[in-house]
């Protein structure tokens, strides 16, 4: 059966401080994956997704990135956090080029910045 | 592109009574419907989906969602809730090129 996990789950970080979170999937090949985050009180934003290795759609602008690296890997990173940073951070993955499939969500990274 | 609305941030019901969660879209074609559960800390959990046929369609937990095209509505209802459906509820829209959008979430807290 398929997984998928992230981490760390909770990370506390300073302002200006740089950020790698990361989500891997197992039991599938060549998943879609897919970053949102989520803040206080409010509902899920897409930040990326990707549909293969080195490919990579932004949905806003902002200071983070993201990468995949390996088929089932999918990384979020940042230079310098800001304080608007905080948040949720949920990873999902999905099979198929079309929404046919559902998304799996992983379990999440509280991410707090001071 | 699709967008989703959820009018409803909150909603508070006594245990045992029924439940519905309204859900609208904006999409120019047939739309993919979904409604996920979010438990407090936790990632998200997919309760039931549309995509084509029925459009009455049963999920999980005991809940259902009809879907109505003519006013754009995908509503999520449980005749009995339960203290442990307490909850956070996204709906969520997908799109023909692999787009999803999710609502803004209805809170959900249950009265004992």
């Amino acid at each position: 059966s398929q997984t998928i996990h992230q981490w760390p789950a909770t990370l506390v970080q300073p302002v200006g401080s740089p950020l790698s979170l990361e989500c891997t999937v197992e039991g599938t090949s060549n998943p879609n994956l897919y970053w949102y985050r989520q803040a206080a009180g409010r509902g899920l934003q897409l930040l990326f997704y990707s549909v293969g290795i080195g490919q990579i759609s932004s949905e806003v602008p902002q200071n983070l990135s993201a990468s995949r690296p390996q088929d089932r890997q999918f990384i979020l990173s940042s230079k310098k956090l800001l304080l608007s940073d905080s948040g949720f951070y949920l990873c999902a993955w999905s099979v198929g080029a079309g929404l046919t499939d559902t998304q799996y969500f992983g379990p999440g990274t509280r991410l707090t910045v001071l | 592109a699709q967008s989703v609305t959820q009018p409803d941030i909150h909603i508070t019901v006594s245990e045992g009574a029924s439940l519905e969660l309204r859900c609208n879209y904006s999409y120019g074609a047939t739309p993919y419907l979904f409604w996920y559960v979010q438990s407090p800390g936790q990632g998200l959990q997919l309760l039931l989906k549309y995509f084509s046929g029925d459009t009455l369609v049963q999920g999980i937990k005991g809940f259902e969602a009809e879907f109505k095209r003519s006013q754009s509505s995908f509503n999520l209802r449980k005749p009995s809730v339960h203290w442990s459906d307490a909850a956070e509820y996204f709906c969520a829209v997908g799109a023909h090129n692999n787009d999803m959008r999710f609502g803004a979430g209805t809170r959900l807290t249950v009265k004992p």
